[in-house]
């Protein structure tokens, strides 16, 4: 199956503002369904944005993403010590498939 | 508020076939949502396995894909993974989960459930 690129880990000090990218090596996926998962150590991931900029209600707008070309974006912005997780980023694909990327861990000094 | 309840053996033994039963409640499994199982080995990433769409509709990883069934059971409200000809490269928690919004992205999870692959 395609892949999904992350970075394996990004840092940031509280109030500051992160990045983490998601690039496709696939003209699959459909860029427009990238999705983006929090994962605590020892839980079930979160569903933080879905198809693009959309937020599940609850979810803090200071989580918001972007696209350009094959490269999905998700932005924290004022991070807080509880945004110290792993961050998956997922996409559809043309084959009906899922694929998720392999993951970010977010650490916050 | 829906919620997913997985359970399986723990324990199978290599060559041998994993079944696990996600449990839904305060939801229908007739309800127009994609219903999918992920995968997470300790200390690695998520992968997807696959899902099903009113019990009809499934779409399978293409590298998973020649041993994995899916299947739901409308009257106990519940889906079901099989996985066939398991190895130790099975073991890892195991999620089940329902979409909610948009293109059918897992929304509601399980807790999970790990399954161990050792003779």
């Amino acid at each position: 199956q395609s892949a999904l690129t992350q970075p394996a880990s990004v840092s940031g000090s509280p109030g500051q503002s992160i990045t983490i990218s998601c690039t496709g090596t696939s003209s699959d996926f459909d860029y427009n369904s990238v999705s983006w998962y929090q994962q605590h150590p020892g839980k079930a991931p979160k569903l933080m944005i879905y198809d693009v900029n959309n937020r599940p209600s609850g979810v803090s707008n200071r989580f918001s993403d972007s696209k350009s070309g094959n490269t999905a974006s998700l932005t924290i912005s004022g991070l807080q010590a509880e945004d110290e997780a792993d961050y998956y980023c997922s996409s559809y694909t043309s084959s009906s498939t899922r694929v998720f990327g392999g993951g970010t861990k977010l650490t916050v000094l | 508020q829906v919620q997913l309840h997985e359970s399986g053996p723990g324990l199978v033994k290599p060559s041998g076939t994993l079944s696990l039963t996600c449990a839904v409640s305060g939801g229908s499994i007739s309800s127009s949502n994609w219903w999918s199982w992920v995968r997470q080995p300790p200390g690695k990433g998520l992968e997807w396995i696959g899902e099903t769409y009113l019990g009809g509709s499934t779409n399978y990883n293409p590298s998973l894909k020649s041993r994995v069934t899916m299947s739901v059971d409308k009257s106990r409200n519940q889906f079901s993974l099989n996985l066939s000809s398991v190895t130790a490269a099975d073991t890892a928690v195991y999620y089940c989960a329902r979409s909610e919004y948009g293109s059918g992205s897992p929304y509601y999870w399980g807790q999970g459930t790990l399954i161990t692959v050792s003779s």
